[in-house]
């Protein structure tokens, strides 16, 4: 099993549409979690971290179920600077900072 | 705000030359990373670094590769007889802290290109 696994996408969704992304983690000891995006050959940038109770950042909501090691992230009223791919990232350890990147998640919002 | 700057941003090199490179990490961040990704594929986490030591690594970080931090405010990634599958975008990340909830800062990556 991969340590960081997302749902593969592309997703093409219209502007003002709901899209959520899945990501499930392989280590039970995960214990940092977030979401970055990543435009087109630039760096990840952070998008949000992902707390255990669940929180939210504007249009962005993110869940975390440590039982079923899931994390989720939902844009609400999508726009179309939101296009990016969307990185889930976990930390291996407890207390280790070293983090595994999912392979992303491409969006792309349309007109 | 500050940021994380990485220099080249372009290298270009021939396979087997050595290629050094340089990151400036934020000034009060104490941990640092090079992460690596192959265009096209995910990004792949290569080294991390504390306390002027290496703290982990990869499989992909063999004897080919090494970082130093050898001033106050650098942190070099040196391939020392760099292969075509090397070619790759190169990040370098600080962060402030260890641990729960401390995220990852990326510099504007290094790309480069080995022929």
């Amino acid at each position: 099993r991969k340590e960081v696994e997302q749902d593969p996408g592309p997703f093409n969704v219209p502007e003002g549409a709901t899209v959520a992304f899945n990501c499930t983690y392989s280590n039970s000891a995960s214990q940092s979690f977030f979401w970055y995006r990543q435009d087109c050959r630039k760096e990840p940038k952070l998008l949000m971290s992902v707390y255990s109770s669940g929180n939210e950042d504007g249009r962005f909501t993110a869940q975390l179920n440590r039982a079923s090691q899931y994390i989720s992230l939902l844009i609400r009223d999508s726009k179309l600077s939101d296009s990016a791919t969307y990185l889930c990232v976990v930390t291996l350890h407890y207390n280790n900072n070293d983090m595994r990147f999912g392979a992303g998640t491409r969006l792309t919002v349309k007109p | 705000e500050p940021e994380v700057t990485q220099t080249p941003s372009h290298q270009v090199t021939q396979m087997g030359q050595e290629v050094i490179l340089r990151c400036v990490p934020i000034s009060n961040h104490l941990y640092f990373y090079w992460y690596r990704q192959i265009l096209g594929q995910k990004v792949e986490f290569l080294v991390s670094f504390y306390n002027n030591e290496i703290s982990e690594k990869s499989e992909i970080f063999d004897d080919q590769f090494s970082v130093e931090r050898p001033d106050g405010s650098n942190f070099t990634l040196k391939i020392r007889s760099t292969k075509l599958e090397d070619s790759a975008m190169y990040f370098c990340a600080s962060s402030e802290l260890e641990g729960e909830n401390s995220p990852l800062h990326f510099g504007n990556g290094t790309r480069l290109t080995v022929t």
